[in-house]
């Protein structure tokens, strides 16, 4: 099992405000996920980083992969309450993927 | 719509009464797996297969079967259920098991007593 973590567990704050959740491990991927699940749902893609060191943004978030392609992070900017949810991140191994802990954002408005 | 479909949502059943979650996608996809949900441990992986007839262990299998009979459809069965099976359970398809997207189903919350 490549285990993935994540930080923080649970995070509130305001609207407007910035933040950054980690996804880290001690295994390296030959790619990492980043799926956000609201409840009641299951996960759903938003973006897949796959060179060390790769950004990649989607409107007011931008995504990180580390350079040893070991860990990764998650931007928001300007956080509203319809980005509130789970983030998950996830890497890919020969088969399968591998999922982090998890992230509960809660966003106020 | 590309979807993948779990039923049923929600089920409560009693300690030791075999039960069957179904899942089918309808993208063609080549790769399905399942996985549970439980507080604080993320997404972990049951089954998963890479293709019709073809299954394999994920990361918790105890206590759990899978088959792959046709392309699109891919149950999950519990022979023999117990308590800490609870739990909320997503069925995913995607085109392979590497980088690509996976697609989950809405979830079906079991509940063992």
């Amino acid at each position: 099992t490549q285990l993935l973590e994540q930080s923080p567990q649970f995070l509130s704050i305001q609207e407007g405000e910035n933040l950054t959740v980690y996804c880290n491990s001690s295994s390296v991927f030959s790619s990492l996920q980043w799926y956000r699940q609201e409840p009641g749902e299951g996960p759903v893609l938003l973006v897949t980083v796959v060179t060390g060191g790769e950004v990649k943004k989607l409107k007011r978030l931008t995504f990180q992969f580390g350079d040893a392609r070991k860990d990764s992070s998650l931007h928001i900017t300007a956080a509203q309450p319809g980005d509130t949810g789970l983030y998950l991140c996830a890497g890919t191994g020969a088969n399968n993927l591998f999922f982090g802990t998890g992230t509960r954002l809660t966003v106020i408005p | 719509e590309a979807q993948v479909t779990q039923n049923p949502r929600y089920l409560i059943t009693v300690t030791g009464k075999k039960l069957t979650v179904t899942c089918s996608q309808n993208m063609n996809h080549e790769y399905m797996s399942w996985y549970r949900q439980d507080p604080g441990l993320g997404l972990r992986q049951i089954y998963y297969s890479m293709n019709v007839e073809v299954t394999d262990k994920g990361d918790v299998p105890e206590g759990y079967k899978v088959s792959r009979k046709e392309k699109r459809n891919f149950p999950l069965i519990l022979e023999s259920p117990s308590p800490n099976q609870t739990s909320l359970y997503f069925c995913a398809s995607s085109f392979s098991g590497r980088a690509t997207e996976a697609f989950f189903g809405q979830g079906t919350r079991l509940t063992v007593v």
